[in-house]
This record gives C-alpha cells, structure tokens and sequence, in this order.
C-alpha cells in the first residue's frame, strides 16, 4: 500500500519551462489537494478536487493548471515557470465528505531559476 | 473556516507532556479542531481531531475548553522523533473541502 506518491521529487525549471507533477493514490479517495510550503511558512492551498473530473480554485491558484481524469490521480501543471514558483509542492488525499484524516505525499522539491 | 493562533514556538523535555495551546476564539458551532504534524521536511501526518469532547488516541490527546475557544494537543511522553511543526487546524467536517493550514508551532524535544 504506497499511500500518496508524487513524482518527481526534484526538479530544476528554467523560467518560462513548462512541467506537470504528478500526484497518486492507491486508497480509493475522493478528495485530493495540492498544496505549497514556502521556506518558513505554512502550507497553502493551491487547488483541489472532490471527485474525479472536478477541479477548484485554493488560495494560490494563479499560474498553476490542474486535472483529474482519473480517480486515482490528480496533476498540477505549470504552464510558464517563474521563481516565485520556487517551492516544495505536496500532495495530499482524503475519503469523502466528512473527513477525518488527510494523507500526504513526501513534496516535491521545485527550484526555478 | 475560523482563524487560529498558536505560539511559534516550544521546547519540551524528553519523557515529559508537551501541551501545545491553540486559540480559535471564533470557532462557529460546527467547526472540527484538526491537529497535523510536519516533522523536518516531510509531508504532514494527521495526529488528532475532536468538536467538544475531549479526544484520546495512540498518538495524542485533545483537550478542548467547554467553551471551544480553546484546545491543547497533549503528547503524554515526548520523545525526540515528536520534535516537529504542529498545526492546529479549524474547519467545518461535512461539506467542506479544504484543509488550510496555518504556520503552527516549531516544537522542540531537548534530551
């Protein structure tokens, strides 16, 4: 049972490159969120969705795409990097309406430069 | 969901109860407090969450005042792998989609 997996786990994006990461899990959840740590800072939302085919705006959704064509994954583009983008990005599911616990992926490590 | 303040940071000495403070002083009536652990640079775990009694699991305990403006996460015996960033994390369970976390407290076990 993995759990939550993203891939990659590091990345370095030269400004105005173009990325996908990838976020997966194995536990038949509905929800599935993306988030961003900035060093220092807490986590914030970026978007998220609550089934599959669904997707909605967090609180720092500006310059970030995301789909969920399957249950099972939930990707989160970057069209045109800028360094601001610079972040460790996380991954996260949880099982329904009602939840209780969210589990996390490991983050990925984003350094654009 | 309610806003929550939590000291930035606290030491604890090892085998004794750490007790980490949260204020959510506008917590409605509905809301869960939800505490989360960020342990150095790896994906937060959930550690506990409760809505007015006061919870107990494996991991930790939550005490939350009659009033709900207040609650305290309680790690019975601390260890060094406890030290962590702790979330204390206000929201509506049923109906509610986000889990937005704050800046939480930098809790450090000293030997």
């Amino acid at each position: 049972n993995a759990g939550v997996t993203q891939t990659p786990k590091f990345r370095v994006l030269k400004t105005g490159q173009s990325m996908t990461l990838l976020c997966a899990q194995d536990m038949n959840h509905e929800y599935m969120y993306w988030y961003r740590q900035d060093p220092g800072m807490g986590l914030r939302l970026i978007h998220y969705s609550v089934g599959e085919g669904t997707t909605a705006k967090g609180e720092v959704p500006d310059g970030y795409n995301v789909s969920r064509l399957k249950k099972q994954n939930f990707l989160l583009g970057l069209e045109s990097a800028a360094p601001s983008q610079t972040s460790v990005y996380f991954c996260a599911s949880s099982y329904q309406r009602g939840l209780t616990e969210a589990f996390f992926g490991q983050g990925t490590r984003l350094t654009v430069v | 969901d309610a806003k929550t303040t939590q000291p930035p940071s606290m030491d604890c000495a090892e085998g004794r109860a750490a007790n980490l403070p949260c204020n959510h002083s506008t917590i409605s009536g509905n809301e869960y407090v939800y505490w989360y652990r960020q342990i150095h640079s790896q994906g937060p775990q959930y550690i506990i969450h409760g809505l007015k009694n006061n919870e107990t699991n494996e991991m930790a305990s939550l005490i939350i005042t009659e009033d709900r403006k207040s609650s305290t996460l309680i790690l019975p015996h601390a260890t060094l792998r406890d030290t962590a960033v702790y979330y204390c994390i206000v929201r509506v369970n049923f109906g509610n989609e986000k889990l937005t976390f704050g800046t939480g407290t930098r809790l450090t076990i000293i030997p």
